[in-house]
């Protein structure tokens, strides 16, 4: 099945202590990206790739880092979180970047906690 | 400024009537594509609807359409016989082409609360 699969589903965590938030597609797909969504805001784009070794800051980067070491995973490493991070948290991708009408599939979202 | 505008914070509407989610956006690309996603309470998110800026009809599926005015820069979703399961969370986003590296940018939602 074709699938974005993103872990955990939920996470509790205390202020600085370093998190990693897993994504992996089996869709050959070229964009990852990651979203946090908060009330009222909407979806905000974190980082995103535009294939393997090519990672780009989105709208809200800081205090996130991101890796695309292989094509398939795209893991959120919060190196030292504070409590202004929790949020939901989505990953998704989508094939050919350059096309316009290639939707996003996302994965089940990550409700972080920092406290 | 934000490219995609969504001015309903909430809507509610009656099962079996019609509802028009507003969505307008910003941009100079002349190469666009807007698209629709639902979140319902259980928090994934569900591609609905797609429409091309050269795309001369309006794109159809099943009950969702989306009114597409290019000159006011509009792409509304309307939700025909509305069921008591279309009650989510209702995204609109965008892909810029050229200037806009296709990168997809949304808007901030709208709540719709289906009434039995």
């Amino acid at each position: 099945e074709a699938q974005v699969t993103q872990n955990p589903r939920y996470l509790i965590t205390v202020t600085g202590k370093k998190l990693t938030v897993t994504c992996s597609q089996n869709m050959n797909h070229e964009y990852m990206s990651w979203y946090r969504q908060d009330p009222g805001l909407g979806l905000r784009q974190i980082y995103y790739s535009m294939n393997v070794e090519v990672t780009d800051k989105g709208d809200v980067p800081e205090g996130y880092k991101v890796s695309r070491k292989e094509k398939r995973n795209f893991p959120l490493i919060l190196e030292s979180p504070s409590p202004n991070q929790t949020s939901l948290y989505f990953c998704a991708s989508s094939r050919h970047q350059g096309r316009l009408g290639e939707k996003l599939f996302f994965g089940s979202g990550t409700q972080l906690s920092v406290l | 400024a934000q490219k995609i505008t969504q001015t309903q914070p909430g809507m509610f509407v009656q099962e079996k009537e019609a509802v028009t989610l507003d969505c307008t956006y910003d941009t100079s690309d002349q190469s666009y594509g807007l698209f629709w996603y639902k979140q319902p309470s259980s928090g994934e998110m569900i591609f609905l609807i797609y429409q091309g800026s050269y795309d001369e009809q309006n794109a159809t599926e099943g009950r969702y359409s989306l009114n597409f005015q290019k000159a006011r820069k509009s792409a509304n979703l309307v939700i025909s016989a509305s069921q008591l399961g279309d009650s989510a969370m209702y995204f609109c986003a965008m892909r810029e082409g050229g200037g806009g590296s296709y990168i997809p940018t949304f808007g901030r939602g709208t709540s719709l609360i289906v009434h039995p």
